[in-house]
């Protein structure tokens, strides 16, 4: 069975660093794209970009480019999103999704989900 | 960067009845085309892929169709569980793959 499954829950200040995780299992990690999309509240969804962790070639949003980084462990099948300082607008829900395939970009199967609070 | 519209931001349906959500590109994504459901407090859903192709799981009531710059998603008799916000999602050839803003379905 695929299964995503993302850390959990996270309440920092502004200026703080984090690094959340999406845990790939019952697939090839190495052979699907995984994505981030960032869901701020009540708000729709918004593409951040996608590692493949075969050979860790990252594609990003320009709207995210330079805010995130996005990388991947293709040892323990984790990929990771990441801030170096936080901004209260970081606030949001973020969700980790796997690729149908290498070469197609669709995401047939999403993490449950991280929400990130940012407030002093 | 292609952006993509949804219409309407809403749609009020009685269940049995039909649903025809349209979204709408800037510039041709081919068949590149996904539609997602989300229902509140959880993870997205794939539901349509190459325009027209349903994912594993979905119950034939759903149909999409369409290429280039229009497609529409049809929910054929809304069922109680179909009631959600649904998103289109281009991946045609360089990113960012963006969503288009979503269409609620609510019941009427």
């Amino acid at each position: 069975e695929v299964q995503l499954v993302q850390s959990g829950a996270e309440v920092k200040k502004p200026g703080e660093s984090l690094k959340i995780s999406c845990k790939g299992s019952g697939y090839s990690f190495t052979n699907h794209w995984i994505g981030w999309v960032r869901q701020m509240p009540g708000k729709g969804l918004e593409w951040m970009g996608i590692i493949y962790p075969g050979d860790s070639d990252t594609r990003y949003s320009p709207s995210f480019q330079g805010q995130v980084t996005i990388s991947a462990d293709k040892s323990i099948s984790t990929a990771y999103l990441q801030w170096s300082s936080l901004k209260a607008s970081d606030t949001a829900m973020f969700y980790c999704a796997r690729t149908q395939s290498g070469y197609t970009y669709d995401f047939d199967y999403w993490g449950q989900g991280t929400l990130v609070t940012v407030s002093s | 960067e292609i952006v993509m519209t949804q219409s309407p931001a809403t749609l009020s349906v009685s269940p049995g009845e039909r649903a025809t959500l349209s979204c709408r590109a800037s510039q041709s994504v081919s068949g590149n085309l996904a539609w997602y459901q989300q229902k509140p407090g959880q993870a997205p859903r794939l539901v349509i892929y190459g325009a027209s192709t349903r994912a594993t799981g979905i119950p034939a009531r759903f149909s999409g169709s369409g290429s280039g710059t229009e497609f529409t998603l049809t929910i054929s008799s809304l069922q109680s569980e179909d009631f959600a916000v649904y998103y289109c999602q281009h991946y045609n050839l360089w990113p960012p793959f963006t969503f288009g803003p979503g269409t609620k379905v609510d019941i009427k």
